[in-house]
């Protein structure tokens, strides 16, 4: 079983449309979340950096972090097209700079 | 753009082949960091510099290594090539080598491997 699990998609959604996606993990050490963006032959771009538990908004972004369920979530408000994309979870213990990432999700926003 | 530059984009090889893959970091920033991703496993941490030193070791292959220099660029080195290795490789950098914040990541060199 992997440390970090993320349903790979593809997820199509209509614009304007609130777009949920998740990843859930099993190492209790992780105390630091990230959300990164990733475009076709692109490398990832960091969306959103959360520590511990909690919400953190920035934009039509919004990050939640539930460690008590070891689940992770990212909300898009009011999609749109430019956010067409492939995202990523990633997080890492304390002290520890390597990032485990999930697998990605493929998001379609449909105009 | 993120500032971190990644030569060559594309890399067509044989097995048993040897590679390198260069990176340049953002200006200023003293980590380097190796990911390779493919389809099946995603986004896999190699191995980190830090101002010259290696910092931390992930799942990195006795077949691989790497080495920052001086002037702070990196090489990733690929060896006894074999098809499995056959995968996009990012580089990444960041100022402080902290816990994953601030990282910015090249464009990748698309490593295949016929």
């Amino acid at each position: 079983q992997k440390e970090v699990e993320q349903d790979p998609g593809p997820l199509s959604v209509p614009e304007g449309a609130i777009v949920s996606l998740n990843c859930t993990y099993s190492n209790s050490a992780f105390q630091y979340f990230m959300w990164y963006r990733q475009y076709s032959r692109k490398g990832p771009e960091l969306l959103m950096y959360t520590y511990s538990s909690g919400n953190k908004e920035d934009g039509r972004f919004t990050a939640q972090v539930d460690k008590s369920s070891k689940y992770i979530s990212l909300f898009i408000r009011d999609s749109q097209p430019s956010d067409s994309a492939t995202y990523l979870c990633a997080m890492t213990d304390f002290g520890n700079e390597k990032l485990t990432f999930g697998t990605g999700t493929r998001l379609t926003i449909i105009p | 753009d993120s500032g971190v530059t990644q030569t060559p984009k594309h890399l067509i090889t044989a097995t048993g082949q040897r590679v390198t893959l260069r990176c340049s970091p953002r200006s200023g920033d003293l980590s380097v960091y190796w990911y390779q991703q493919s389809l099946d496993q995603g986004l896999q941490f190699l191995i980190q510099y830090y101002n010259g030193e290696e910092r931390a070791k992930g799942n990195i292959l006795e077949r691989f290594s790497a080495q920052q220099f001086p002037d702070l660029h990196s090489e990733l080195n690929l060896s006894s090539l074999e098809l499995g290795d056959s995968a996009l490789y990012f580089c990444a950098s960041s100022a402080e080598g902290g816990r994953g914040e601030k990282l910015f990541f090249g464009s990748g060199t698309q490593l295949s491997v016929l």
